[in-house]
């Protein structure tokens, strides 16, 4: 069965430390890896899509990496404005020709100043 | 930009009550989602529709309803509210879906927070 798994659940970080945000997958021929931000209150935001193996994607602090089984979000130097739960997704077949995005649980992260 | 509009913000329902969340997207996007998130659970998907007059089921279908009838509506009824139904739901649309191209991101809504009492 596709799934989609996400570590650590929670992680407090020091301003300024930086660290890894897990997110790994067992889909069947991918079709693209989703990582979106989500704040306390708010619908998920977009923030990157990779679609292959060795693609790396960067966004302010945060980069997204991409293997065969896991991608990577590092966050470098984070302020505490970088504190949300972060949600990864893959898309699964669901039949009848369509796919559906499976999420994972999210990472919470937590930056103190 | 207004992107993907969900109404209402907040509701509270009696048990056995029903109710339409209200979703519009103005992306000329084909496909539109409705997921549910609870605490700990992920976002699961209801309902989805890949164009206007096309719906189907997603994961956890049982007690929603939904339709397509533009491109740029998806409404989510729920039927005999029940406390199982108390839920952060989303809207969400897309160009393309399951492609290895680019268009198939998903955009949501800000959500709708919904309590069955």
């Amino acid at each position: 069965e596709d799934q989609v798994t996400q570590s650590p659940e929670a992680l407090r970080l020091q301003e300024g430390e930086s660290s890894s945000l897990n997110c790994s997958y067992t889909v069947s021929g991918l079709r693209g890896l989703f990582w979106y931000r989500q704040d306390p209150g708010k619908g998920p935001e977009f923030l990157f899509t990779l679609y292959s193996a060795g693609e790396e994607k960067e966004k302010e602090r945060l980069k997204a990496t991409l293997t065969k089984k896991e991608s990577f979000l590092h966050i470098t130097a984070p302020k505490p404005e970088d504190s949300a739960t972060y949600l990864c997704a893959v898309p699964a077949y669901s039949g009848a020709g369509s796919y559906q995005l499976t999420f994972g649980k999210g990472t919470k992260l937590s930056v103190i100043p | 930009n207004a992107g993907v509009t969900q109404t209402p913000k907040f509701r509270i329902l009696k048990i056995g009550q029903s109710m339409t969340l209200q979703c519009t997207q103005d992306m000329n996007h084909n496909y539109m989602y409705w997921y549910r998130q609870d605490p700990g659970m992920g976002l699961k998907l209801i309902y989805y529709s890949v164009g206007a007059g096309i719906t189907d089921k997603g994961e956890v279908p049982n007690g929603y309803n939904v339709s397509r009838s533009t491109t740029e509506d998806f409404p989510l009824r729920l039927e005999l509210a029940a406390p199982s139904q108390t839920s952060v739901y989303f809207c969400a649309s897309s160009y393309r879906q399951g492609s290895s191209q680019s268009g198939n991101t998903i955009y949501f809504g800000e959500g709708s927070w919904l309590t069955v009492v």
